[in-house]
């Protein structure tokens, strides 16, 4: 199992450009999250989704918006790029939220936005 | 509202010192505590877990163990190794809760 990838590992946005990051996992995981990592500070999370065709809004949506049509994919958009989201963007998956249940990150992607 | 927080780094040790990182968190309710440890270029990944109170979690050497009476989870291991080297964020989540609360994260560099 390659477990949870993401794409591109590395990306420079100018403002206002747009840009889609992907996100896959193969272990059929229901749950999906979308996190922002910024320097010295813990994990934001933006969007979560609990299953294909069903998402919401984390802490910090505003400027992205997420798709999930099938169980394995869960793409973060980002429209009319802005300085404030220069960040590590980490994508996760998780089998369920029982008690304890541990959630399994991608490499995560840097994006810088000048 | 709830909240996690790690003691700040960067931590500096030598090959085969005893490690501490604090963590002590603040819960409306009665939370699993998780820690993560994040390697140079890689996302995290989870080194141990505890589910309820008095839970000792393990795992590569490294304990902690989930202390109710004073809010804390500290990671502890006897000896580190200079691949211990990483940032480790202590975390907590609720039973069907979507938000994992995450502590800033503590950097540990190790010298051999």
């Amino acid at each position: 199992n390659a477990g949870v990838t993401q794409t591109p590992k590395f990306r420079i946005l100018k403002i206002g450009q747009s840009m889609t990051l992907q996100c896959t996992q193969d272990m059929n995981h229901n749950y999906m999250y979308w996190y922002r990592q910024d320097p010295g500070m813990g994990l934001k999370l933006i969007y979560y989704s609990v299953g294909a065709g069903i998402t919401d809004k984390g802490e910090v949506p505003n400027g992205y918006n997420v798709s999930r049509s099938t169980t394995e994919d869960f793409p973060l958009r980002l429209e009319l790029a802005a300085p404030s989201q220069t960040s590590v963007y980490f994508c996760a998956s998780s089998y369920n939220q029982d008690r304890g249940a541990e959630q399994y990150f991608g490499p995560g992607t840097r994006l810088t936005v000048t | 509202g709830d909240s996690v927080t790690q003691m700040e780094g960067p931590v500096t040790l030598s090959e085969e010192a005893f490690l501490t990182i604090n963590c002590t968190y603040t819960a409306t309710g009665y939370p699993s505590l998780f820690w993560y440890v994040q390697y140079p270029g890689e996302g995290l990944q989870l080194l141990l877990k505890a589910t309820k109170a008095d839970d000792k979690g393990s795992n590569k050497g490294f304990e902690a163990t989930y202390r109710k009476e004073t809010t804390s989870f500290h990671l502890e291991k006897g000896s580190v190794q200079v691949s211990d080297s990483a940032v480790y964020f202590c975390a907590l989540s609720y039973t069907g809760g979507f938000k994992t609360i995450f502590g800033a994260g503590t950097r540990l560099f190790v010298k051999a």
